[in-house]
């Protein structure tokens, strides 16, 4: 099964901007399929973060962003808060399947 | 307001078999696709298949295909993921999620923690 690929762990101080990366390939991200982006804290279920690439659900901050590019996407955290430490996954639909497919996930720590 | 509520947390030995729910409240069961997702202890998110309750038509992930089996009773609005012979490394929280806009996950169950132990 495919995956996307994402780095382990991004940390930033208070008020800086950190981003996340999400590489996949020509089945899923670059086949032109929407990328979501969830946050898991600890002992909780993932909560949706961003849809469609970009939206934000309601109640969602701005200050979180996301892009789409080719086989990749990113997520952007301005302004980073203690209460942002969590572990962050993409997920992207796969043809090869059709399933979807979850990032490997980054862990991001505020310093 | 949209609810997922999975069953309990559950231990089972090698080999027994198991079938955990997902009851859904406050949207229409059948109309939507909803799905199972694995995580091992310490571990990243896996997805595991999905299910439309309307017509039962299943997708598997290729990893899970075989392993377990994901149905569905549009009467009592309910989801299950089941296994006829666990092993150990089935030890995992399992979260069932409703699948929203362009393939994503919107609403998530609490998730259910099974342990597979001798």
């Amino acid at each position: 099964q495919s995956v996307l690929t994402q780095p382990p762990s991004v940390s930033g101080a208070p008020g800086q901007r950190v981003t996340i990366s999400c590489t996949g390939s020509g089945s899923n991200i670059g086949a032109g399929y929407d990328v979501h982006w969830y946050r898991q804290l600890p002992g909780t279920a993932p909560k949706l973060l961003l849809t469609g690439n970009s939206h934000r659900p309601s109640g969602v901050p701005d200050r979180f962003s996301g892009s789409k590019s080719g086989t990749s996407a990113s997520l952007a955290i301005t302004g980073l808060q203690t209460e942002d430490e969590a572990v962050y996954y993409c997920q992207s639909y796969d043809n090869s399947f059709s399933g979807s497919v979850f990032g490997t996930g980054t862990k991001v720590t505020v310093l | 307001e949209v609810q997922l509520v999975q069953s309990g947390a559950e231990v089972k030995k090698p080999g027994e078999s198991l079938k955990i729910s997902c009851k859904i409240s406050g949207y229409s069961f059948a109309n939507y696709w909803i799905g199972w997702v694995r995580q091992l202890p310490g571990k990243g998110l896996e997805w595991v298949g999905i299910i439309y309750p309307g017509d039962s038509d299943t997708i598997y992930s290729p990893s899970f295909q075989g392993q377990v089996t994901i149905s569905a009773d549009t009467s009592i609005s309910t989801a299950y993921l089941q296994w006829t012979s666990l092993k150990a490394s089935d030890t995992a929280m399992y979260y069932c999620a409703r699948r929203g806009y362009s393939y994503s996950s919107d609403c998530w169950g609490q998730g259910t923690q099974v342990t597979v132990s001798s």
